[in-house]
């Protein structure tokens, strides 16, 4: 299994408050990204990470940031939390940045907004 | 935007039988990559096999196979002798070879019984 860890693994926060969710690597893979799971909509691409200090945005950006100062973690933020980010959110890693390399999925974080 | 359809929220299948899960895709890329995922009761997102676009031969892993029709843009999961292990969410993927999007299907949900 690919070494990726996510913390913390459950959440629950209230409406209004920030909330910083950690993927760590252990594998030195160059590309990470951070992906929502919600019913009837499988996993969608939040934000992506193509190098330290270098990220993209993805399906659907809006509500979210993140930062990676460091190859092995991956942060993602949620400035002030709503109940529509009520989610499954799940980090991956991969060694290269197309179809051709892999994705390996991390465990999950589940976030409960009130 | 590339979209991935899997029709069939729900499916079953006797133990030692075969199961066939549907998955269309609309896109106008000419080489890609397509994925089934397996998502068990942990939540983690398990890689069941790959195919490549410009290979005509379907992929095989084990008791797993595909039947990809490009021109159709199809690409149905086939899994042969169901176990009881095989009871999960498959969720059906498509990744550009030139981008860093991934897109996935809502996906099925396969009841394995006994």
């Amino acid at each position: 299994d690919a070494g990726i860890t996510q913390s913390p693994r459950h959440k629950v926060t209230e409406t209004g408050t920030p909330v910083t969710l950690r993927c760590h690597q252990t594998e030195n893979h160059r590309y990470m990204y951070w992906y929502r799971q919600d019913p009837g909509h499988g996993l969608r691409l939040i934000h992506y990470s193509y190098g330290v200090k270098d990220t993209d945005k993805g399906e659907v950006s809006d509500g979210y940031s993140v930062s990676r100062s460091k190859t092995e973690d991956f942060l993602l933020t949620l400035e002030s939390a709503t109940s529509s980010q009520t989610s499954v959110y799940f980090c991956a890693i991969s060694e290269g940045g197309t179809g051709r390399s892999k994705q390996f999925f991390g465990p999950g974080t589940r976030l409960t907004v009130l | 935007a590339q979209t991935v359809t899997q029709s069939q929220p729900e499916m079953s299948v006797q133990e030692a039988e075969t199961v066939t899960l549907s998955c269309t895709y609309d896109t106008s890329e000419s080489d890609y990559y397509l994925f089934w995922y397996k998502q068990p009761p942990s939540r983690q997102m398990i890689l069941v096999i790959r195919q490549e676009a410009y290979k005509q031969q379907n992929a095989t892993e084990n008791r797993f196979s595909v039947n990809f029709q490009k021109a159709a843009k199809s690409f149905s999961l086939k899994i042969s002798d169901s176990q009881l292990g095989d009871a999960a969410m498959y969720f059906c993927a498509y990744r550009s070879t030139n981008y860093n999007d991934m897109r996935f299907g809502a996906g099925t949900r396969l009841t394995v019984k006994p």
